[in-house]
């Protein structure tokens, strides 16, 4: 089983509509990611989570809001989705105090 | 904030040959990951090489520190080895967040 998912794995939406991106971890890891990558470009962060109490902006996050439930679960939401937000959107952890970052699958969204 | 360069942003090889691939960054950074992107957008880590050097099978990396730079040596190149390479970097007081370089893109040939 992956250590890292992400669901769903594609999604397509019209302008306007709210949508939800959720990823779990099996690592036990207390730092959560969420990133985006738009074609032919590196990924930018969005939101990033030290702990279930410790909620950040990175450097792109206006349009987005994240939910961390759990050590585990770490949600990114789009509350207005505008086709600008069509991207592929990762998810990734790391342990505290060790920075390798693990990824997720991905996330294909398209805004229509 | 940190800048991270790629080069060369496209390399097209034949299988079997070898490559290097740079990554150039602006400041001083306590994490340095590869990945390499397949086909498929799926990441994978190959190496967390803030420093020194480091080998795994056909693939090794060298972080230079102090000059601000890290290589990634791809030998004996095969059409699987194909996607987009990322370097990534970070710093402890900076939340650990990354920031990616744009990417190299290979391509190995038959």
């Amino acid at each position: 089983d992956a250590d890292v998912t992400q669901t769903p794995r594609n999604r397509i939406t019209k302008t306007g509509k709210r949508i939800m991106l959720e990823c779990s971890q099996t690592k036990g890891h207390d730092r959560m990611y969420w990133y985006r990558q738009d074609p032919g470009l590196g990924l930018r962060l969005i939101y990033y989570s030290f702990d279930v109490k410790d909620i950040n902006k990175g450097e792109i996050s206006d349009g987005y809001s994240v939910s961390r439930q759990a050590q585990a679960k770490f949600s990114l939401s789009l509350e207005s989705a505008i086709p600008n937000q069509t991207a592929l959107y990762f998810c990734a952890t790391s342990l505290a105090g060790a920075e390798t970052q693990y990824f997720g699958p991905g996330t294909r969204l398209l805004v229509l | 904030g940190i800048q991270v360069e790629q080069s060369p942003p496209d390399l097209i090889l034949q299988e079997g040959a070898n490559s290097t691939l740079r990554c150039n960054f602006s400041d001083s950074v306590n994490n340095l990951q590869w990945f390499h992107q397949n086909p498929w957008g799926q990441l994978i880590n190959l190496f967390y090489i803030p420093s020194g050097t480091k080998q795994n099978g056909r693939l090794s990396a060298t972080t230079v520190a102090t000059e601000r730079y890290s290589l990634l040596y791809i030998s004996s190149s095969q059409t699987t080895d194909s996607g987009v390479y990322f370097c990534a970097v970070g710093i402890y007081n900076q939340g650990g967040k990354l920031i990616f370089g744009q990417g190299t893109e290979l391509s190995v040939k038959p």
